[in-house]
């Protein structure tokens, strides 16, 4: 069966950085884009970005653009999350999802989450 | 940007009722509007894809509808697990956003 499993919870200090992954299993690597979310607590979904497994190729929100890097690791089926000089705006639970399609930009099968906490 | 406002925010309910959400949407999406079910601590799950196609696996009391700029979710005799927080997102551009959700509590 399809799973995607996330690193455990991170704490950081505002200005560091924090890097995630996402491995990935039970279906054809390459045949589906990885999206990350983020929830902060209490409220709603907010898409950071997504890579092309197969390019490598990445599609950033606006707000995150010049912050977050995403990429891949194909022998591993992993994909990994860095977001940079992190704020307490930034504490939230992030999840890896995967596209429905190739791409059709819906989420089928999601990660467990991983809690980001920034606190000094 | 394409902006969806859910309404209502909270919706109380009792088990066995037929709910419907709406998400309306600031511009035309065509039919890409999908909708999504959390419960408490847990990732989403997609329950139908496109505003009206069910995801394989969901239970066929969920039902969705619209296009354009207005679209429903509607759950027909809910169960205790329905008791949740619900999603719309659209799919129509690839800078996806959610409405803000919709709680549906006893």
């Amino acid at each position: 069966q399809v799973q995607l499993v996330q690193s455990g919870a991170e704490v950081k200090k505002p200005g560091a950085s924090v890097t995630i992954s996402c491995k990935a299993s039970g279906y054809t690597f390459t045949e589906h884009y990885i999206h990350w979310l983020r929830q902060a607590p209490g409220q709603g979904l907010e898409w950071v970005g997504m890579i092309n497994i197969i390019e490598g190729s990445t599609t950033y929100a606006r707000i995150f653009q010049g912050r977050v890097t995403m990429s891949r690791d194909t022998p591993t089926n992993t994909v990994y999350m860095e977001l940079r000089s992190l704020t307490f705006d930034d504490t939230a639970v992030y999840y890896c999802a995967r596209d429905w399609g190739r791409p059709m930009y819906f989420f089928d099968h999601w990660g467990q989450g991983t809690l980001v906490t920034a606190s000094s | 940007d394409v902006q969806l406002t859910q309404s209502p925010s909270s919706l109380p309910a009792s088990a066995g009722d037929r709910v419907t959400i709406t998400c309306r949407a600031s511009q035309d999406i065509i039919k890409y509007l999908n909708w999504y079910r959390q419960k408490p601590g847990k990732a989403p799950e997609l329950l139908i894809y496109e505003a009206d196609t069910v995801q394989s696996g969901v239970p066929s009391r969920f039902s969705g509808g619209g296009s354009g700029t207005d679209f429903t979710l509607t759950i027909t005799g809910l169960q205790v697990e329905d008791f949740a927080t619900y999603y719309c997102q659209q799919s129509y551009n690839t800078l996806l956003s959610f409405g803000g959700g919709t709680k549906v509590v006893i």
